[in-house]
């Protein structure tokens, strides 16, 4: 059975940093593409980033487009999304996804508010 | 960007009764390997979203036969054949040929 188990989120500051995890079990993760999707409240799906197998190459939507940095540790079965300069428009429950969006996590919610 | 528009954004289906989403995308989704980068998903309240249909009309492990896909190029359609109270949530179009990847608006699905 394939599981991703998000971790990392937390109430944080207007301009501070957050880092994200996703562990994966149950796939063989070096093969595969990994992506973060989030979810404002309320709100649909949103593309954040991708990473490629072997992570070099990474893909951000505009709006995240240097403040965040996507990266795996493909010896620990793990993902990451650092997270810098947050806003409130960043608030959101964050899905790591596998292969494309074949599997998702459960999330892990960022709330970024003074 | 590749624009999703789905149709309708909300629908109320007796059980037992069919039902059908709309997508259309504004650009083609197919690719030069041949295959078309359409995807549905589901998101049952309080979950997270998960794979029900893709490129376009292949269903994902586990997804009962009453749930099918269709169509080409821009337009495509889920279609629900006879609708259970466990279908309900809101169903996303999504394509993954261009960056940036993009979602449908969703779809919210409630029993009568």
């Amino acid at each position: 059975e394939v599981q991703l188990v998000e971790s990392g989120g937390a109430l944080v500051q207007p301009g501070g940093s957050l880092r994200l995890s996703c562990e994966a079990s149950g796939i063989t993760f070096n093969k595969y593409w990994m992506s973060w999707v989030r979810q404002a409240p309320g709100k649909g799906l949103e593309w954040v980033a991708n990473i490629n197998e072997d992570g070099s190459g990474k893909y951000y939507a505009d709006p995240v487009k240097g403040r965040f940095t996507i990266s795996r540790d493909n010896a620990k079965n793990s993902l990451y999304v650092q997270m810098n300069s947050l806003r409130a428009e960043d608030t959101a429950v964050y899905y790591c996804a596998a292969a494309g969006t074949t599997y998702w996590g459960q999330g892990t919610l960022v709330t970024v508010s003074s | 960007e590749i624009v999703m528009t789905q149709t309708p954004l909300s629908l109320s289906v007796t059980p037992g009764q069919p039902a059908s989403i709309s997508c259309k995308s504004s650009q083609s989704l197919l690719y030069s390997d041949g295959k078309t980068y359409l995807h549905w998903h589901l998101q049952k309240p309080g979950q997270s979203p998960q794979l029900l249909i893709y490129e376009v009309s292949n269903r994902f492990s586990g997804v009962p036969d009453r749930f099918s896909g269709s169509g080409s190029g821009t337009d495509f359609t889920l279609t629900i054949s006879r609708v259970e109270a466990e279908d309900v949530g809101v169903y996303y179009c999504m394509q993954n040929i261009h960056l940036p990847w993009t979602f449908g608006q969703g779809t919210k699905v409630e029993i009568q």
